[in-house]
């Protein structure tokens, strides 16, 4: 079983929609959760970043982490077409030290 | 804002040529670290650096060597080029503390090996 599973996708949604993206993860040493997005030919930026467990809103993104079921989550309201990026988990706090990165969903927001 | 600049966006290599990778980072990171990126298989660490001189094998690091001699200067060296070593390269830096697991990227040096 991989460290940590992304479905690539692509997802596409009509603009407005509200989009949900997924990661599940099998190492329970992990405490940070990471979430970036990356247009494409550029850089990962940092979106969002959790801490255990919980919740976590930024304007129209939400990162949720539910460590019993090592499962966490993205939410993008009200999703515009400069959303339109792919978008990597990445978690830390085993015992390596690192980030493990998911493989990333591509997502399309059609106008 | 956290910058990490990368020497180069576009790279064209002859195969067995040795090609100098430069990251440079404004925001006085202990960490740096170097991935590649490939469709289908994300993102690996080559190799990563926790403090000046010192250097740490990632999970590919196989024809790759890297120098960080400066605090904010993080080079990879690879040392005959090949074309399997085709791919977009990304740096990044973060803190040596907690927040450690922040890693700030660069822009990416999109390697081509022919």
């Amino acid at each position: 079983q991989k460290e940590v599973e992304q479905d690539p996708g692509p997802l596409s949604v009509p603009e407005g929609a509200i989009v949900s993206l997924n990661c599940t993860y099998s190492n329970s040493a992990f405490q940070y959760f990471m979430w970036y997005r990356q247009y494409s030919r550029k850089g990962p930026e940092l979106l969002m970043y959790t801490y255990s467990s919980g919740n976590k809103e930024d304007g129209r993104f939400t990162a949720q982490v539910d460590k019993s079921s090592k499962y966490i989550s993205l939410f993008i309201r009200d999703s515009q077409p400069s959303d339109s990026a792919t978008y990597l988990c990445a978690m830390g706090g085993g015992s390596q030290g690192n980030l493990i990165f998911g493989k990333g969903t591509k997502l399309s927001v059609k106008p | 804002d956290v910058k990490v600049t990368q020497s180069s966006r576009y790279l064209v290599k002859r195969t067995g040529e040795k090609v100098f990778l430069e990251c440079v980072q404004d925001m006085d990171h202990e960490n740096m670290f170097w991935y590649r990126q490939d469709p289908g298989l994300g993102l690996r660490l080559i190799y990563f650096s926790y403090d000046v001189k010192m250097k740490e094998k990632g999970d590919i690091p196989e024809g790759y060597s890297v120098s960080r001699e400066k605090k904010e200067r993080f080079s990879l060296i690879l040392e005959s080029a090949s074309t399997n070593q085709t791919s977009m390269y990304l740096c990044a830096s973060s803190y040596q503390s907690r927040s450690s697991y922040e890693q700030y990227f660069g822009p990416g040096t999109r390697l081509t090996v022919t």
